[in-house]
């Protein structure tokens, strides 16, 4: 099977535009995630999508959004960037919602806002 | 609240020696832990993990955690590191309410 794919792998933004990254989950896969990973900081849960639904959501202010399509391929959009959304966004999959169900990760996009 | 520890941020270690990084948590039921390995400009991979049973488990690569749970620990070693280990290691638990909880990470460095 496929790895989870990201596109694209790397961005460059200016301060107040908005960006769209996407991540399209391993074949049969209905679970994606998205991370927030900086230096220091280690990943930051930005939010979760099953079966086209928002199920949980960490604590980014609203700038952050996201959707997932019907074929589990999954969005997400900041808008009016800041220079401290700099970092690499990883998309993760899983088959269901378990907390045993393994997350795979994709290459992640790596975002610089200048 | 749930949370993951992992007091090493950043670990040296000769090519050949033994090596283990420590990961606590912190979770109220049995936690579902993991570790993953992140190459640079990679994303995260499964090493292994552990839901129950045998408390030493196997993973890719030769390495294996142990799940202590007097200890709230999930320590990840490896007998014999190799060059390609350098990399940033995560320990993660898995919690009800299905979301996960990452670790800071600790930076390995294989010296030769």
């Amino acid at each position: 099977k496929a790895g989870v794919t990201q596109t694209p792998r790397y961005l460059i933004k200016t301060r107040g535009q908005q960006v769209t990254l996407s991540c399209s989950p391993i074949s049969g896969h209905r679970s994606v995630s998205w991370y927030q990973q900086t230096p220091g900081q280690g990943l930051q849960f930005l939010f979760e999508y099953f079966s086209e639904t928002q199920r949980n959501k960490g604590n980014f202010p609203g700038r952050f959004s996201g959707r997932q399509f019907s074929n589990s391929r999954s969005e997400m959009n900041v808008s009016t960037l800041e220079l401290g959304d700099s970092a690499l966004y990883l998309c993760a999959s899983r088959p269901g919602q378990g907390a045993r169900d393994t997350q795979y990760f994709g290459p992640g996009t790596r975002l610089t806002v200048l | 609240a749930q949370s993951v520890t992992q007091p090493d941020i950043h670990i040296t270690v000769s090519e050949g020696a033994s090596l283990e990084l420590r990961c606590n948590y912190s979770y109220g039921a049995t936690p579902y832990l993991f570790w993953y390995v992140q190459s640079p400009g990679q994303g995260l991979q499964l090493l292994l993990k552990y839901f129950s049973g045998d408390t030493l488990v196997q993973g890719i690569k030769g390495f294996e955690a142990e799940f202590k749970r007097s200890q709230s620990s999930f320590n990840l070693r490896k007998p014999s590191v190799h060059w390609s280990d350098a990399a940033e290691y995560f320990c993660a638990v898995g919690a009800t309410g299905n979301q996960f909880y990452f670790g800071t990470g600790t930076s390995l460095t294989v010296i030769p």
